[in-house]
This record gives C-alpha cells, structure tokens and sequence, in this order.
C-alpha cells in the first residue's frame, strides 16, 4: 500500500524567511506523480505544485518549489519570501499512473506566517 | 467553468437521522473521490470511482456510508443512520484521467448531534 508521511504537525516562520516542508511517502511502483496542495482557513483545497516522477528537474512555481528525490522517495516544499497569505494547511499527496491510482494523502503542516 | 460542486455547505442533523451529501464534477471529469477530514485523521479517502464504477470502497467506515454515481457529473454520499462520530468535513474531488490532479469542491462540514 502506497503512504506518504509529513513529519511536522506545525511550522512557524516571520513573514519573507524561507521555509520548508517535508514528506516522505512508500511505493512500490517506478512511476508516479506527486502534489503539494494548500488548504487556507476558508478551507478550499488548492493545488500548489505537481511533481512527474519520471522528470528529475524539479517543479517551481513562483515562489514555490521542490526538491524531489526519488530514491530517498522524498518530496519537500521550499516556500521562499514567505508572505502572511501563505498561512494554511500544506498537504503532499501522491497517486500512480498504474493499478489503483488512488490520490493518497499525508496528514499536513500547518504553517503560520508570522508578521 | 463553475469547478467541482458540493452541497450543502453545513449540515446540521441529529443522530439517527439519514444525511445524503451531493457533488456535481467538472464537466468531462472521469474520476470522483470522496474525503473525510477530521483533526485527529487527517484527510481520509472513503471511495475512489472511475468512469461511474467504484474502485476502492475499502475506506468506507461501515455499511452505515454508502455512495452513488447515477450519471457521469453526479454523486452522493448516504449516511443511514448518523452518528455523532461521523462529524466531519466531507470533500468530493474529480480529476481527468488517472494520473493527473484533482479539483476539490469546498466540503460540507457535518455536525450530527
């Protein structure tokens, strides 16, 4: 069964520090893609940044990027010039192009951007 | 496009009661999930249909939950009958394809008294 691990319950950073997520996750299978996805208090789930398992270049998108190491199997998320807006729920999720191709999740950090 | 439908928003009902929660998908969507999320479980996956047909039920709680595609843009998820412990936030979510990401509605928070 595939997983996906986030280390830290909570974060907290000043507002324009960089900050990073971690997330682990366990599969078998060699091909795959990975998702960050945002949940803010109005609590819609937003997707942040994707992740093909079989590109090595990592994603960026603006200010977010990640840093994808498939044989450690770890995906983290590095927000730079943090802003308050950026206060949320961060979820990594992950599903396989084959078998069942589930969109499992990890149980999130909450991150507070402090002013 | 009007993104991934869920209603109600809030629902409010006492225990015993059946509670029945819709999902409209993104028009041409193929895939639909059903989430719960709570404090102490996080977000977690109760069904997982492809093309109308159920995937993976294997986290449905109980045969207390149910869910339905009658057609291809339409789902719901039953309760029958609510318990106080089924207080959640029920997410739907739809995707184009197998692979790619899902479009999530903005929940409807149950409260079973």
């Amino acid at each position: 069964a595939q997983t996906v691990t986030q280390s830290q319950p909570e974060m907290s950073v000043q507002e324009a520090e960089t900050v990073t997520l971690s997330c682990t996750y366990d599969t078998s299978e060699n091909n795959y893609y990975l998702f960050w996805y945002k949940q803010p208090p109005s609590r819609q789930m937003i997707l942040v940044i994707r992740q093909e398992a079989y590109k090595q270049q990592n994603a960026t998108e603006n200010r977010f990027s990640v840093n994808f190491q498939k044989a450690a199997k770890s995906f983290s998320l590095k927000i730079s010039d943090s802003q308050l807006g950026d206060t949320a729920m961060y979820f990594c999720a992950f599903v396989t192009i084959q078998g069942a191709q589930k969109l499992v999740f990890g149980q999130g950090t909450r991150l507070t951007i402090n002013p | 496009d009007a993104g991934v439908i869920q209603s109600p928003r809030h629902e409010v009902t006492e225990m015993g009661q059946e509670v029945t929660l819709r999902c409209k998908l993104i028009s041409g969507h193929n895939s639909l999930f059903w989430y719960r999320q709570t404090m102490m479980r996080g977000l977690e996956l109760l069904i997982y249909f492809n093309n109308n047909v159920p995937i993976d039920d294997s986290g449905m709680p109980e045969d207390r939950f149910s869910a339905k595609m009658p057609n291809a843009s339409f789902s719901t998820l039953k309760i029958q009958p609510s318990e106080p412990r089924d207080s959640a936030v029920y997410f739907c979510a739809s995707r184009l394809g197998g692979n790619k990401e899902a479009f999530f509605g903005q929940g409807t928070r149950l409260t079973v008294v």
